[in-house]
């Protein structure tokens, strides 16, 4: 059973701060890590996939892998309240996309 | 939602009807996911379809949902007798490279 997992949160941060959020997954042979936001009541909206060991950056956002210790985490620098939604960890190895349950984020202003 | 389009938007049905949802892939892909979510819970899949293909049923449930994609037209995902666990977001995905664009979904509201 292939698995991803996530802290469900809420995790809560102050406005302009960093929101770190970190995911888990069971397959060893995973090649391709996603990260989606949902904002209640609507779909998943991508931000950003890696597919290989260390930093990706995009703007605010950082994804951050680490395949030995299959792990893979975002982070959000200056947070704003706009970026309050739950956070989608996907991962994905020649099969669909295994999702965990998610990590609500809160931006407090 | 990168123009993958779902409709309706919004289902209510009795339970034992049918529910029919309907997926229109991003202009030009022939590839097309579902997946199924409950409240609080996250995204499961369903079924992987290309145009005329199931590539992948794993994720649905046996008995009484079924899948198509036809060369011409929208995918369909078919729900017969529909029960109150039924109900939840049924979200479709495109897929562009390795990566999947989903649609609004479709909230289907079993009574």
């Amino acid at each position: 059973q292939k698995e991803v997992e996530q802290n469900s949160g809420p995790l809560s941060v102050p406005e302009g701060a960093i929101a770190s959020l970190n995911c888990t997954y069971s397959d060893r042979g995973s090649q391709s890590f996603f990260w989606y936001r949902q904002y209640s009541g609507k779909s998943p909206e991508l931000i950003m996939f890696i597919y290989s060991n260390g930093d990706k950056e995009d703007g605010r956002f950082t994804a951050q892998l680490n395949k030995a210790s299959q792990y893979v985490s975002l982070l959000i620098r200056d947070s704003q309240p706009s970026d309050s939604a739950t956070y989608l960890c996907a991962v994905k190895n020649n099969t669909p996309l295994v999702f965990g349950k998610g990590t609500r984020l809160s931006v407090i202003a | 939602n990168a123009g993958v389009m779902q409709n309706p938007r919004h289902l209510v049905r009795r339970r034992g009807q049918e529910a029919r949802l309907r997926c229109s892939p991003m202009k030009g892909h022939s590839h097309v996911y579902w997946y199924r979510q409950l409240p609080e819970e996250g995204l499961k899949f369903m079924v992987y379809l290309q145009k005329e293909n199931i590539i992948d049923e794993s994720g649905m449930p046996k008995e009484r949902f079924s899948a198509e994609f036809p060369k011409e037209g929208p995918s369909i995902l078919r729900i017969q007798q529909v029960v109150r666990g039924d109900s939840a977001a049924y979200f479709c995905a495109s897929l562009s490279t390795d990566t999947q664009y989903f649609g609004p979904g479709t909230r289907l509201t079993v009574l």
